[in-house]
């Protein structure tokens, strides 16, 4: 049970702000929204986590709507090396508890 | 971030006989490690939940005599895919956490069964 829904796939233009938005409307008041990438044929690599407010590292910004229901992955200045499936996943902190993918978002970046 | 190595990163092996797949954690020690079975174009499917020094927690529908886990230490966790079939070609993908941070994958492994 993934609970989150992603696009199937976006394109962004090489140098320009990829913007990957992320549907969890039943996110409940203890669980995480985090953030891998998979590229092809590779393990997953972590991006980025959040609760709630807006969060941000080398890799990118994640922005969190107030209501939590949603969230948007910001990846700054896009390269073809950030060609991959993207991955939104929620998540309890506090538990010991599993990470379920769902369909994620195939980002193609276009030179 | 930390690092998770898997070995061997392909391997073939001929049908009926028994494959083990190995997954450490280099520089953290993993409280907890899951596996997971990637098919083409298709996401993680989670295959089984295991903590050091004790038995795996399988997700439903995975068979655990065909998918032996053992976790032995708090650096290791190897899965063994028992009488290989075909159907059993798939990407393996093993991930790390300590404590309740986040988790960490390994490179995968390529199983084909001919």
């Amino acid at each position: 049970d993934a609970k989150t829904t992603q696009p199937t796939s976006m394109d962004c233009a090489e140098g320009r702000a990829a913007n990957l938005p992320c549907n969890h409307s039943t996110i409940s008041g203890n669980e995480y929204v985090y953030w891998y990438r998979q590229i092809h044929s590779q393990g997953p690599q972590y991006i980025i986590h959040g609760l709630k407010n807006n969060e941000t590292n080398e890799m990118a910004s994640l922005i969190i709507t107030e209501d939590r229901k949603s969230s948007t992955l910001i990846l700054p200045h896009a390269t073809l090396r950030d060609t991959a499936v993207y991955y939104c996943i929620v998540r309890p902190w506090n538990t010991g508890n599993q990470f379920y993918f769902g369909t994620g978002t195939s980002l193609t970046v276009i030179p | 971030g930390a690092v998770v190595s898997q070995h061997p990163s392909r391997v073939i092996c001929k049908s009926g006989t028994s494959v083990k797949i190995e997954c450490r954690s280099l520089d953290f020690q993993a409280t907890t490690m899951f596996w997971y079975r990637q098919f083409p174009k298709q996401s993680l499917m989670l295959m089984a939940t295991s903590n050091e020094g004790s038995k795996a927690t399988y997700e439903q529908g995975v068979e655990k005599d065909k998918f032996l886990i053992n976790h032995a230490s708090l650096t290791l966790s190897t899965l063994t895919v028992t009488s290989a079939h075909p159907e059993d070609s798939s990407f393996y993908i093993c991930s790390a956490r300590q404590g309740r941070d986040e988790a960490f994958f390994g490179q995968g492994t390529r199983l084909t069964v001919v």
